[in-house]
């Protein structure tokens, strides 16, 4: 049974600092997904990461994927308020169910 | 385009009732999913339909859950006898094959 363990579990960042948040998980999965959710709203599709080695970037987030560490980072680079979501990472089990994280909650203080 | 639409956004039922909870997906899209989010629990997979294949029904918490989908269109999840602990929101995806999941905004399920 896949397992995934997000860390940390809540972030509270100054505006300008970089930060990581990781994504463990337990069994072999060939890709990974990262979602964004704000408040009261639905998941919005971030990255997909398709192979080891992956990485994405779109604007001051970057994600990463190491399926030998069964690993994947998302990077925060010089963090804005609009930041502020919870990030879910979700390997996907046998298919394509998505196995998510507990979430880690960002907030960006000004 | 049109996303992924679920209705109704809300419902409020009473312990005892039966609901039905409705998820269209986007059009073309042969893969549809429904997860459920609760505080307690996270975000979990309930059931998967992939094109004319037999749904992957092995993330139904019992057998008061079922989800049919029709036309290998829309999609409804049936639930039976509601319980104070089906209080979630339903949240339903779709996809091509093997592809990025595209979430719909959810139906809140209360039941008192």
């Amino acid at each position: 049974e896949l397992k995934v363990e997000q860390n940390p579990l809540f972030l509270s960042m100054q505006e300008g600092k970089n930060y990581t948040i990781y994504c463990n998980y337990s069994t072999t999965s060939d890709r990974l997904y990262w979602y964004r959710q704000d408040p009261g709203k639905s998941l919005e599709s971030l990255f997909v990461l398709l192979s080891n080695g992956a990485v994405k970037q779109e604007g001051r987030l970057m994600a990463s994927l190491d399926t030998k560490a069964r690993l994947s980072t998302l990077h925060i680079t010089a963090a804005v308020h609009d930041l502020s979501a919870t990030y879910f990472c979700a390997p996907p089990e046998y298919g394509n169910k998505l196995v998510f994280g507990a979430g880690t909650i960002l907030r960006v203080k000004s | 385009g049109a996303g992924v639409s679920q209705s109704p956004s809300n419902k409020v039922t009473e312990k005892g009732k039966d609901v039905e909870l409705r998820c269209d997906p986007i059009s073309g899209h042969t893969a549809l999913y429904w997860y459920r989010q609760s505080l307690g629990q996270g975000l979990e997979f309930l059931i998967y339909f992939q094109g004319n294949s037999a749904p992957d029904k092995s993330g139904l918490p019992s057998d008061r859950f079922s989800a049919e989908r029709t036309g290998g269109s829309v999609s409804t999840l049936t639930i039976q006898r509601t319980q104070q602990e089906d209080s979630a929101v339903y949240l339903c995806a779709s996809s091509l094959p093997w592809d990025t999941q595209y979430f719909g905004p959810g139906t809140r399920l209360t039941v008192l």
